[in-house]
C-alpha cells in the first residue's frame, strides 16, 4: 500500500552517463514534484507538474528532463551525468499544487562516479 | 521568495527529555508541514499546519501564521526520534506552489 514509491533506490554511476529515475503516486493526486536533497542535507524543488502540465522549473540546467505520462507517473530522466549531481533526489505528490500538503517517496541516492 | 529558518541547527537530549524546535518564515505562508528525516533518510510527514495547533502523540505543533513562526514540541523523546526534522513552506508570489525548506534541525536522544 506503498503511497509514493521510486525506483531505484540506489543508482551509482559514471560520469557522462544517462540515467533515468521512476516514481508513481498510488494516492490518485494531481500534482507531483522532484525535489534535491544535496550532500549538507539542504532540499530544494526542481520541478512540479499538475495534471501532466509541468508548472515549476527552478532553473534546473536542461540536462534534467521530467517526464509525466499520466497523472500518478512524473520520471526524471539525466543526461551527462556530473559530479556534482550526485544527491538524494525525492519525488512528492499532493492533491493540488497550492495550499496541500505534500507526501513524499523514500528517495533515490545517485552517486555519480 | 520565503525564507525559512529554523533552530536550534542542532540538539542534544537524553531520552525522557522534552524539546522545542521553532521554524521562523519571512511572509504569509498557504502552507506549513513539519517533517522527520530518520537515518534511514525518509521523510516523514508529521504535521501539516499553515496555522493553529495540532497534537498528535508526543509530537504537537502551533503555528502563529500572524507572527511567522511555528514550534514543534516533543515529550518525552526516544532513541527512535533521532534524525533531522525540517519545516517547509509553501508562500505566495514566486513561493507560490512549492515548498520552501529550513535547513533542518539535527536531534540526537541518547539512551
Amino acid at each position: 500500500d506503498t503511497a509514493v514509491s521510486q525506483t531505484p533506490k540506489y543508482l551509482v554511476t559514471q560520469m557522462g552517463n544517462d540515467k533515468s529515475i521512476k516514481c508513481e503516486q498510488n494516492l490518485g493526486h494531481d500534482t507531483m514534484y522532484w525535489y534535491k536533497q544535496d550532500s549538507k542535507k539542504f532540499l530544494k524543488i526542481m520541478f512540479s507538474y499538475n495534471n501532466k502540465e509541468l508548472i515549476i522549473n527552478e532553473t534546473v540546467p536542461n540536462r534534467f528532463s521530467p517526464k509525466s505520462p499520466d497523472k500518478a507517473h512524473l520520471n526524471l530522466h539525466i543526461n551527462s551525468l556530473e559530479l556534482g549531481d550526485s544527491a538524494v533526489y525525492f519525488c512528492a505528490s499532493s492533491h493540488f499544487y497550492s495550499y496541500n500538503e505534500q507526501f513524499f517517496g523514500p528517495g533515490t541516492r545517485l552517486t555519480v562516479l | 521568495g520565503i525564507q525559512v529558518e529554523q533552530s536550534p541547527p542542532d540538539l542534544i537530549l537524553q531520552e525522557g527529555a522534552n524539546s522545542t524546535l521553532r521554524c521562523n518564515f519571512s511572509d504569509s505562508v498557504n502552507n506549513l508541514q513539519w517533517f522527520h528525516q530518520n537515518p534511514w533518510g525518509q521523510l516523514i510527514n508529521l504535521f501539516y499546519i499553515p496555522s493553529g495547533t495540532k497534537q498528535n502523540g508526543r509530537l504537537s505543533a502551533t503555528t502563529v501564521a500572524t507572527e511567522r513562526y511555528s514550534l514543534l514540541y516533543i515529550s518525552s523523546s526516544q532513541t527512535t526520534d533521532s534524525g533531522v526534522y525540517f519545516c517547509a513552506v509553501e508562500g505566495g508570489g514566486t513561493s507560490y506552489g512549492k515548498l520552501t525548506f529550513g535547513q533542518g534541525t539535527i536531534l540526537t536522544v541518547h539512551p
